[in-house]
């Protein structure tokens, strides 16, 4: 089984810029979520989807930060225009459904480094 | 809003020695889950408690979820050096947030 994709890898950009991340959950999986990790902090919840339709975007920044998840699959996460305080590892995860009994799958992450 | 909290941030075993850490969240949870993390890795699940007082094992790491449903904790046996890395607790509701972790490093 494929596990999450997500790209880049790695990314750095001065302030100010527009940066995009990818994100390609597990096939069949409904649930979709972004992560915001500092480092040496646990993950941060930005936004889950479930479906196209969002479950719970309360800790993402919408001045700067977007998400969609067009027809239900893939996702991007966007960044516009980045602070130096967005350095962080952006994970992606997803889980089978919202039943709430499901473990969530996690991608490699993204690591952003705002300059 | 649900809030995970966890302690300590922060465990150093000597190996072979036993350690415990917890998990409190704010409000009732329907489940919980603890992932590992290694150094310079993502999040792996471990294993999720659902029932009220429910205790799980796998192999030297014992899960216990409170009678509550609103604390957790992970024990492990006679660390080994394969134990290093960062352990999360999420709590779920509708959503799934995560403990600030601990991070456990051993010396042999």
């Amino acid at each position: 089984e494929a596990g999450v994709a997500q790209s880049p890898r790695y990314k750095i950009i001065e302030k100010r810029q527009s940066v995009a991340f990818w994100c390609n959950p597990i096939s069949g999986h409904a649930t979709l979520y972004w992560y915001q990790q500092i480092l040496g902090q646990g993950p941060k919840l930005l936004i889950q989807f479930q479906n196209n339709g969002v479950v719970d975007d309360s800790q993402l920044p919408k001045d700067r930060f977007s998400a969609e998840r067009l027809k239900g699959v893939d996702s991007t996460l966007k960044i516009q225009p980045a602070k130096l305080e967005d350095s962080a590892v952006y994970l992606c995860a997803s889980s089978l459904a919202l039943i709430r009994n499901t473990e969530a799958f996690f991608g490699q992450g993204t690591r952003l480094t705002v300059v | 809003g649900q809030q995970v909290m966890q302690i300590p941030q922060y465990q150093h075993v000597q190996e072979g020695e036993d350690f415990t850490t917890y998990c409190n969240s704010s409000t009732t949870l329907s489940n919980i889950q603890w992932y590992k993390q290694r150094p310079g890795g993502h999040p792996v699940f471990l294993i999720q408690l659902v029932k009220s007082g429910e205790v799980k094992k796998q192999k030297r790491l014992t899960f216990q979820f409170g009678e509550a449903k609103k604390n957790s904790s992970l024990h492990i046996t006679a660390t080994q050096t394969t134990d290093v890395g960062t352990y999360f607790c999420a709590g779920r509701d509708y959503k799934l947030s995560f403990g600030a972790g601990t991070t456990v490093t051993v010396r042999a």
